[in-house]
């Protein structure tokens, strides 16, 4: 039974389209993160929701637009999108109160790339 | 913006060799985490540290946070193919918004 699962594993589409991509949780946490990692393997934060208000929002295309609908899942949307969005999305939860012990728990990533 | 320095970026070694990751910073940070990612995987949590000074042992990996809690080191004696992978390190500044920073990793290959 897998803690945090997200879909799809690879997503392979063309400039300009839309997409998104799903992520669940079942381990309680109330609160996710969307990650980026590029080609250089740079995991970088791009949102943060807990208990369903965002409270991370660093710089990142407007284009990209994540929703939250309840505590147990965070969506990625991506509008028109372009080549260097190309890269690995990781999804990953925690308990909001104890990430200085716990850590996060990661999805095993979504691979898109854009041609 | 804080940063996290990891050295080496890339570590070719023999089954049976010692090893050592470093992570550095100039900030201070709450806590220390080490992850270690698996192709076509997420990364998965292997310790947090922190407490300065504090050293943790995991089997053949051990992990010490700096007495001013800016930098830590991971050493792997008797490495093993198993041990191959990406090793991150990720600092936790504390506040309210849980935000990990993570280092660029450290790709540690462990040849039979």
């Amino acid at each position: 039974d897998t803690a945090v699962s997200q879909t799809p594993k690879y997503l392979v589409t063309q400039m300009g389209n839309d997409k998104s991509i799903k992520c669940e949780q079942n381990l309680g946490h109330d609160t996710m993160y969307w990650y980026k990692q590029d080609s250089k393997k740079f995991l970088k934060i791009m949102f943060s929701y807990n208990n369903k208000e965002l409270i991370i929002n660093e710089t990142v295309p407007n284009r990209f637009s994540p929703k939250s609908p309840d505590k147990a899942h965070l969506n990625l949307h991506i509008n028109s999108l372009e080549l260097g969005d190309s890269a690995v999305y990781f999804c990953a939860s925690s308990q909001g109160d104890r990430p200085r012990g716990y850590g996060y728990t990661f999805g095993s990533g979504t691979r898109l790339t854009v041609v | 913006t804080q940063l996290l320095e990891q050295s080496p970026q890339f570590l070719s070694i023999q089954e049976g060799e010692n090893l050592t990751v470093y992570c550095n910073s100039s900030s201070v940070f709450s806590s220390l985490q080490w992850y270690r990612q698996e192709p076509g995987e997420g990364p998965v949590l292997l310790v947090t540290v922190v407490t300065g000074g504090e050293v943790k042992k995991l089997k053949r990996l051990t992990f010490q946070f700096g007495d001013a809690r800016k930098d830590s080191s991971l050493h792997i004696t008797a490495a093993q193919p198993g041990d191959t992978g990406l090793y991150l390190c990720a600092g936790y500044s504390g506040g309210s918004n849980y935000k990990l920073t993570f280092g660029k990793g450290t790709l540690l290959t462990v040849n039979p």
